[in-house]
C-alpha cells in the first residue's frame, strides 16, 4: 500500500537557521502531495499541496518541490522563529482530484528551536 | 473561520463504555467529511469517508471499534466502543469536487482519555 516516511522524531534549530524535513513517499498512481501542521492542543492545519511533477507548493515562508524521480517532497524554510514549533505531518493522496479524503500521514516530526 | 465545530472536545472513558462525538459543517463548499483517529504516538489515520445523510460504516482497529453516521448535510456522528487506549478523534471536510477537492481542512478535535 502507500506510504509516507519523513525525518524521524525530533529536530531542533536556533533562531534564523535553515529548515529541512524529509519526505519521501511510496505509491501506485501519482499522487498529490501534502503538508500539514500541528500545534499544540490543536487539529492538524493545512500547510500547501502539490499535484505534478516539479510543481512547488509553498506557505508562510515554507516550501517543497514535488519531486516524482526521486519521489519525495521535503519541506524547507530559510529562517525559523520560535512561532515555528510545531509537528509537521507529510501526506499524500492516492486519488488526485477526484475528491477522496483518504489521505496517508506520515508519522509527522517535531520542530523546536533551542532556547 | 471555523469550517467544523466537534464536541465534546475532550472526554474522561470508563474502560468499556461507549462514547458519542459529533461534528457539524459551518461551511457548505466543503460537503465531503471524514473522520480520522491520531493516537498516542500522534499518527494520523483516516476511518471514514462519508458524503450523503444516511451513510453509516463501521470499522475496528486495534485499540477501538468505530461506527460512523453522515445524519445531514451538515452533521456527522461517530461512536466510539471498546476503547483500550486514549487517542483523539478528528473531524474533516474537503470541497470533494476540483483540483483541490481533496485538501483537508481540520476541527479542533475530541480527545478521549480511557479511565
Amino acid at each position: 500500500g502507500d506510504s509516507v516516511t519523513q525525518t524521524e522524531g525530533q529536530v531542533a534549530l536556533s533562531e534564523e537557521d535553515f529548515l529541512t524535513i524529509h519526505c519521501n513517499y511510496s505509491a501506485s498512481g501519482y499522487p498529490a502531495l501534502f503538508w500539514y501542521v500541528q500545534y499544540p492542543g490543536e487539529g492538524p492545519q493545512f500547510l500547501f499541496r502539490a499535484s505534478r511533477d516539479k510543481e512547488k507548493g509553498s506557505s508562510r515562508g515554507f516550501e517543497a518541490t514535488y519531486n516524482k524521480e526521486a519521489t519525495s517532497f521535503h519541506l524547507q524554510k530559510a529562517s525559523v522563529q520560535e512561532s515555528d514549533s510545531a509537528v509537521y505531518y507529510c501526506a499524500l493522496s492516492d486519488l488526485p482530484g477526484t475528491g477522496s479524503n483518504r489521505l496517508t500521514f506520515g508519522k509527522g516530526t517535531k520542530f523546536s528551536l533551542i532556547p | 473561520v471555523t469550517l467544523l465545530e466537534q464536541n465534546p472536545r475532550w472526554r474522561l472513558v470508563p474502560r468499556g463504555q461507549a462514547v458519542n462525538l459529533r461534528c457539524i459543517l459551518k461551511n457548505s463548499q466543503y460537503p465531503w467529511m471524514s473522520w480520522y483517529q491520531q493516537d498516542l504516538q500522534k499518527q494520523l489515520q483516516w476511518l471514514f469517508t462519508l458524503r450523503s445523510p444516511g451513510d453509516k460504516e463501521v470499522k475496528s482497529l486495534p485499540g477501538a471499534d468505530y461506527l460512523a453516521t453522515r445524519v445531514t448535510d451538515t452533521e456527522l456522528r461517530l461512536q466510539v466502543a471498546n476503547m483500550s487506549q486514549g487517542r483523539t478523534l478528528y473531524c474533516t471536510c474537503s470541497p470533494g469536487t476540483g483540483g483541490a477537492g481533496n485538501t483537508l481542512y481540520f476541527g479542533e478535535g475530541s480527545r478521549l482519555i480511557v479511565v
